[in-house]
């Protein structure tokens, strides 16, 4: 399978542990984003790298929220001191851009998520 | 803040009924408009990617429409079968994010 992969798929965490995920994108791809999405909303974007450099983050993405792309292949997002509003799937999606930050890529490829909840 | 909605939020259907789901977003700074099928423990799995005004792209039983103009677009299902059952998102692009709007929640029964 050469799609987006995402590793774990659940995790259970008790408020102020710390929880670390991983994406794997396509390989191929240079860009990499993390998405959050909650019960009934749309996904919303936290933040993305071009290879290593992280170029943008959402205002959502607190001080207790990571990212890394250490040697521009995958990623890991850490959330520290979890709290009960951090519950959410967490989807990470990768594309490929010819072009450095400013050039929008247009499809995007998701993996199937990492769901946390938070007790 | 770029404001993606869509609607409806839920719809039921019967097998072999066709239906329609909107999705509306800003017209200005417009690059693409995306339209995702979201099933169940999968990941989004992309159906088209549109970007010039009056696109209509078909795959299948699915097709969907673009005004820039006016910052709508449409998705239709022809025939709807219950494999059909899904979350259907769209999503704006204005740069390098995407902008979901809430999705519409297929459920099509035999």
């Amino acid at each position: 399978d050469t799609g987006v992969s995402q590793d774990p798929r659940h995790k259970i965490t008790k408020r102020g542990q710390n929880v670390t995920f991983r994406c794997d994108p396509i390989s191929e791809h240079n860009r990499l984003y993390w998405y959050r999405q909650t019960l009934g909303q749309g996904p919303e974007f936290l933040t993305y790298f071009q290879n290593e450099a992280q170029l943008e983050k959402s205002r959502l993405l607190s001080d207790r929220f990571s990212a890394e792309r250490p040697k521009g292949s995958f990623s890991t997002l850490e959330i520290q001191r979890t709290e009960q509003g951090d519950s959410a799937m967490y989807l990470c999606a990768s594309s490929f851009s010819q072009e450095q930050g400013t050039t929008p890529a247009y499809e995007q490829y998701f993996g199937p998520g990492t769901r946390l909840t938070v007790t | 803040i770029l404001n993606v909605e869509q609607s409806p939020q839920s719809l039921h259907v019967q097998e072999g009924d066709s239906t329609n789901f909107t999705c509306s977003f800003p017209s200005s700074n417009f690059y693409a408009l995306h339209w995702y099928r979201w099933e169940t423990a999968k990941s989004p799995e992309a159906l088209f990617v549109m970007t010039l005004n009056g696109d209509e792209k078909k795959k299948g039983r699915i097709s969907a429409t673009l005004n820039t103009k006016e910052g709508y677009s449409y998705l239709y299902i022809k025939g709807s079968q219950p494999e059909d059952s899904a979350t259907y998102l769209c999503a704006f692009n204005a740069g390098n994010m995407l902008t979901f709007g809430g999705g519409t929640r297929l459920m099509v029964k035999p």
